[in-house]
C-alpha cells in the first residue's frame, strides 16, 4: 500500500520569509496530491492539491511542485504570515481507491 | 462551496454508553464519505469509507460493530460509536468527497468532533 513520508516534523520561520515543506511517495500509481492546513481544534482545511498530469501549481503565496520520477512533492508557502501557523499535513491518492494516505504532518510557526 | 458540517462539535459521555455522531455536506452531494481519527499531535488515521446506500468499508483494525457507519442519503453520514470507553476519547473528523471531472473525488473535512469518555 501507499506510505507518505513528511519532513520536518516541525519548521520555524521569522515572518516574511519562505516555508519548504517536502513528501515523499510509495506508490507510483499515485496521482492525486492535497494539501491540507489544521487549525488547532479544528478539521483540516484544503489549501492546494496538485494531479500527476501537471509538475506545478501555484495559489497567491502557497504553490506544490511534483516530481514524479522521484515520487516527492513539495509545498512552498512565501512570504509567511503568523497566521500561517498551523499543521500542515500532505496526502495521496490514487483515483482508483479514493482514499487518502497522509503525512505525519508539520507543525509550522511564523515568528513575528 | 464545499462545506461540510459535523454535529456535534464536542461531546462527553459515561463509559459503556453509546455516542452518535453526524456529518453532512452542505452544499453538494457526497456519494462517498470517509471517518478518522486523530489522536493528539498525530496524523489521520482513517477508519472507514461509507458509500450512500451500500454497507461501509473498514480498515484494518477498526471494529465495525463498535463504530458503526451509517450513510442514508447523498448529503448525511452517521457515526455511532457503541459502548465507549475511555481510550475511545479522540477527535474524529469526516470529510465528504467532491467528485470532479471524473477525478479523484477532493475530499472537504468537517470540522470534527472532540469525544471524552469518562
Amino acid at each position: 500500500g501507499e506510505n507518505v513520508e513528511q519532513h520536518p516534523s516541525t519548521l520555524s520561520v521569522q515572518e516574511g520569509d519562505s516555508a519548504v515543506i517536502k513528501c515523499t511517495y510509495s506508490d507510483s500509481a499515485s496521482n492525486y496530491f492535497p494539501w491540507y492546513k489544521q487549525e488547532l481544534g479544528k478539521g483540516p482545511q484544503l489549501i492546494i492539491d496538485i494531479r500527476s498530469n501537471v509538475g506545478e501549481k501555484k495559489d497567491q503565496r502557497i504553490a506544490v511542485t511534483l516530481n514524479k520520477t522521484a515520487k516527492h512533492f513539495s509545498l512552498h508557502i512565501t512570504e509567511t504570515q503568523p497566521e500561517d501557523s498551523a499543521v500542515y499535513f500532505c496526502a495521496a491518492t490514487q483515483d482508483s481507491s479514493y482514499k487518502l494516505i497522509f503525512g505525519s504532518g508539520t507543525r509550522l510557526l511564523v515568528r513575528p | 462551496g464545499a462545506v461540510v458540517s459535523q454535529h456535534p462539535s464536542r461531546v462527553i459521555c459515561k463509559s459503556g454508553t453509546s455516542v452518535k455522531i453526524e456529518c453532512r455536506s452542505l452544499d453538494f452531494q457526497a456519494t462517498t464519505m470517509f471517518w478518522y481519527r486523530q489522536f493528539p499531535k498525530q496524523s489521520l488515521m482513517l477508519m472507514a469509507t461509507s458509500n450512500e446506500g451500500s454497507k461501509a468499508t473498514y480498515e484494518q483494525g477498526v471494529e465495525k460493530d463498535k463504530f458503526l457507519i451509517n450513510h442514508a442519503s447523498l448529503t448525511l453520514s452517521t457515526l455511532t460509536v457503541t459502548s465507549a470507553h475511555p481510550e475511545d476519547s479522540s477527535f474524529y473528523i469526516c470529510s465528504a468527497g467532491l467528485a470532479g471531472g471524473g477525478h479523484t473525488d477532493t475530499q472537504y473535512f468537517g470540522p470534527g468532533t472532540r469525544l471524552t469518555v469518562l
